[in-house]
Formats: structure tokens, sequence, C-alpha cells
């Protein structure tokens, strides 16, 4: 199975910040990669798809790069309303598998 | 608007039996792969299981094969989770997700998750 390694578990930042969370796979996945968000008590929604594809409706704040086996979502200029936690998700192979998720905490 | 309203969860046994429904709706059904994702209490996401538009494939990750099934009513716009032999482990919130295809070389292939229910809670416990 694809190990998905998120790093950090926990990130503070304030306001305004530019902030990065890292997202790598055990082996290689191309760009067959997923970012979502999710708060507490609520389903996840999607972010990115293949790397670095931004779904319809999310703020270009957000971006995601990468390919082979590390990625990266960068948000800009954080809001408010980006305090949540977050998600990489690989689809190249079955099982299909999230990294262990990255809180995004208000410092 | 895309829909996805589960239901069926609850309280059940270790080694008992539970069905969760997810009742889709505002898009077309017959034309997406359905899956099921769960999240443990204070933990992160876990992709479950995975059907195809037509019924026709089913996938499932390694801990649950032999004790679960995924099913399809295309005609009720409906996807389902028989769960079987349940343990503790398998106390979660489960997620009816919508996942979209990436067509290749005549195949298509189940991608990532565009659409989420709010979630159906199953709690095995004695």
């Amino acid at each position: 199975d694809i190990q998905m390694t998120q790093s950090p578990s926990t990130l503070s930042a304030s306001i305004g910040d530019r902030v990065t969370i890292t997202c790598r796979a055990s082996q290689s996945i191309s760009s067959w990669l997923a970012w979502y968000q999710q708060k507490p008590g609520k389903a996840p929604k999607l972010l990115m798809f293949k790397a670095s594809s931004l779904e319809s409706g999310v703020p270009s704040r957000f971006s995601g790069s990468g390919s082979g086996t590390e990625f990266t979502l960068t948000i800009t200029s954080l809001q408010p309303d980006d305090f949540a936690t977050y998600y990489c998700q690989q689809y190249d192979s079955y099982p299909y598998t999230f990294g262990l998720g990255t809180k995004l905490e208000i410092k | 608007e895309v829909q996805l309203v589960e239901s069926g969860g609850g309280l059940v046994q270790p080694g008992g039996s539970l069905r969760l429904s997810c009742a889709a709706s505002g898009f077309t059904f017959t034309s997406y792969y359905m899956s099921w994702v769960r999240q443990a209490p204070g933990r992160g996401l876990e992709w479950v299981a995975s059907i195809k538009d037509d019924g026709s494939d089913k996938y499932y990750v390694h801990s649950v094969t032999g004790r679960f099934s995924i099913s399809r009513d295309n005609a009720k716009t409906s996807v389902y989770l028989q769960m079987n032999s349940l343990t503790a482990e398998d106390t979660a919130v489960y997620y009816c997700a919508r996942g979209l295809t990436y067509c290749s070389g005549g195949a298509c292939y189940l991608v990532y998750f565009d659409h989420w229910g709010q979630g159906a809670l199953v709690t095995v416990s004695s």
C-alpha cells in the first residue's frame, strides 16, 4: 500500500501569513494527488486535484505543486476561514490512502 | 445541487451487522463511482470501499474485505454499505462520497472525491 506522510502535523499561523503543507508518498504517484479541507464536525471539502488543479469555487490563494513523491499545498494570505485540518489523498492505486492530516491553528 | 444523505448509523454490539444507505440527488447517478470513506473519532480519513457506476467493479480496503459489501441501486440512486462482523475498530463516522473518473485507453478509473455527505456515526460497543 502507498503510505502518505504529511508534515507538519500541526501548524500555527496568523491571518495574512503564507503557509506550506508537505505530503510525501512512499512511492511515485505521478500527479495523482488531491487535497481536502475539513472543519470540525463537517465533511471534507475538495480543494485541489491532480496535484496542482484548483477545484471550482476554491479561492486562488490555495495552490498545489509537486509530482512523483513530494507535494505541497500552499495558502497565501491566510484568512479566518482557512483554519482547519488539511488532508492529502493519493489515487494512483488501490487502496486509496490519505495522509494523517495537518491541523492549521491560529497563532 | 448535488446532495448525498447517509442513514442507518447507530450503536451495534461487537460481531453485529449494520447497513448504511446513501441517497443521492442532483446529478446523473449512473455516471459516477460512489464510495464510502470513514473517520474514527479524533482520527484521519480512511477510504473504505468504492463501486463503479454500473456496479460491475467493487474495491475494498484490506481491513474490511470479506466483512463489508458495497452495492448500489441505480433506479433508486442509492449506494449501500453492508457491514458484518463489526469490531470496535470499525467505530467511525462513515461518509458517502461521489467519485470522479479519469478515462484513458478506453478504460475509466476512479480518482478523487468531489462531493461528500454529512456522515453517519457507527459505534461498535457492548
